[in-house]
């Protein structure tokens, strides 16, 4: 089954301590992304890869930092969270270039509450 | 910068009627999604439109795209319960692999 996986479901973290939430898809897709979703605003993009050790930066990048060494993982890192970050957040992939038209499949959310 | 409106963001319709939802973009685009989200849960894949008057059904819901006037819409037939959700639009840029831009989506509510 396609899949694209997300871990912690929940966490509440306490600020400044250093976090990882690991996103992972089974479908050999090229294309990674994280979004934040907040009331009122929709989803914003963080990061996105378009390939191993291939990333760019969304539209609110500040305070995060990803990587991608394998193709199938693409962990999103907050070095020092602060309550700002609470969000839910989303990761999402799909196999080429966004515009080709291809679905693009997304995990069920992270939620994060920094205190 | 390309910016995405949706509106209305909040929709409250009886069962059985009908209600388009409109989603206007500031730059050109060919690549637009629909998204919808249950409460707490993650994006389900609706529609992707691929060009200008492209047209889309799955039961009540169809979309179409217009890019001369930078508008898709979402019409709803016969609203029914099972439709309350959060609906989003999504586009891209032409010719870049730019962020996918979200709409603030449109939050639907059904009552019988």
């Amino acid at each position: 089954e396609a899949q694209v996986t997300q871990n912690p479901r929940y966490l509440i973290t306490v600020t400044g301590k250093k976090l990882t939430v690991t996103c992972s898809q089974n479908m050999n897709h090229e294309y990674m992304s994280w979004y934040r979703q907040d009331p009122g605003l929709g989803l914003r993009q963080i990061y996105y890869s378009m390939n191993v050790e291939v990333t760019d930066k969304g539209d609110v990048p500040e305070g995060y930092k990803v990587s991608r060494k394998e193709k199938r993982n693409f962990p999103l890192i907050l070095e020092s969270p602060s309550p700002n970050q609470t969000s839910l957040y989303f990761c999402a992939s799909s196999l080429g270039v966004w515009g080709s038209g291809n679905t693009i499949y997304f995990g069920e959310g992270s939620w994060l509450t920094v205190v | 910068e390309l910016k995405v409106e949706q509106n209305p963001l909040f929709l409250s319709m009886q069962e059985g009627k009908n209600y388009t939802i409109y989603c206007n973009y500031s730059t050109t685009s060919d690549r637009l999604y629909w998204y919808r989200q249950d409460p707490g849960k993650s994006l389900e894949s609706l529609f992707v439109l691929l060009s200008n008057g492209a047209v889309k059904q799955e039961g009540r819901l169809m979309a179409s795209l217009d890019t001369k006037a930078r508008l898709s819409t979402l019409h709803i037939t016969a609203a029914v319960h099972d439709l309350s959700a959060t609906y989003f639009c999504a586009l891209l840029k032409i010719g870049g692999n730019t962020p996918l831009v979200f709409g603030k989506g449109t939050r639907l509510s059904v009552i019988a």
